[in-house]
């Protein structure tokens, strides 16, 4: 079983649409959790932080951790063309980016 | 403000061949991190620098992979002799320092037939 469990996708949703991003982990040593954007042929962009369990809002990005359930979501509200790309959850035990473990990634497609 | 340079954007080599790799940080991060992205995967950390010594190598191939980040600055990756399962896209990234937000660079495709 990987760490960090996420669904390639591809996900395609309508321009407008909320869209929910999710990850499930095994690890009950994860602490700090974070989403990355990936566009294609570039390097991943830090999107969101958070740290142990709860919602953090930053403009129509949403990231929510459930550490019980060990599942963490990412919500995209009014969704973009701008925002298909591909997203990457990603979580240590530690804060900083030493002991990070990736998920695979979900392909996003946001149609026009 | 300039983001993290890499270079070469793409490299095609035969196996057993050797290849490098190089990175400039953004000015004044005192971070450096190499990571391996093989299609379809997340980012797996290869070497992590502060300033000029190693942080972390623990998953860096070291019988065929090296880093250096001489004056603390640039950095290069070295991979001699290649193989197939080499075949990835090298990401670079820099950051302040170890807890701040880092920066990736574009990454170095490389393909090893």
């Amino acid at each position: 079983q990987k760490e960090v469990e996420q669904d390639p996708g591809p996900l395609s949703v309508p321009e407008g649409a909320i869209v929910s991003l999710n990850c499930t982990y095994s690890n009950s040593a994860f602490q700090y959790f974070m989403w990355y954007r990936q566009y294609s042929r570039k390097g991943p962009e830090l999107l969101m932080y958070t740290y142990s369990s709860g919602n953090k809002e930053d403009g129509r990005f949403t990231a929510q951790v459930d550490k019980s359930s060990k599942y963490i979501s990412l919500f995209i509200r009014d969704s973009q063309p701008s925002d298909s790309a591909t997203y990457l959850c990603a979580m240590s035990p530690a804060r900083g980016y030493q002991k990070v473990t990736f998920g695979t990634g979900t392909k996003l497609q946001v149609i026009p | 403000e300039a983001g993290v340079a890499q270079s070469p954007r793409y490299k095609i080599i035969e196996k057993r061949q050797s290849v490098a790799f190089w990175c400039n940080p953004i000015s004044g991060h005192a971070t450096l991190y190499w990571y391996q992205q093989i299609l379809g995967q997340g980012p797996k950390l290869l070497i992590q620098f502060q300033n000029n010594g190693v942080v972390d190598d623990s998953q860096l191939p070291k019988d065929r992979f090296s880093a250096e980040r001489l004056k603390g600055v640039d950095s290069t990756l070295k991979i001699q002799p290649a193989k197939l399962e080499d075949s990835a896209v090298y990401l670079c990234a820099s950051s302040l320092d170890l807890v701040e937000t880092q920066y990736f660079g574009p990454g170095t495709r490389l393909l090893v037939l």
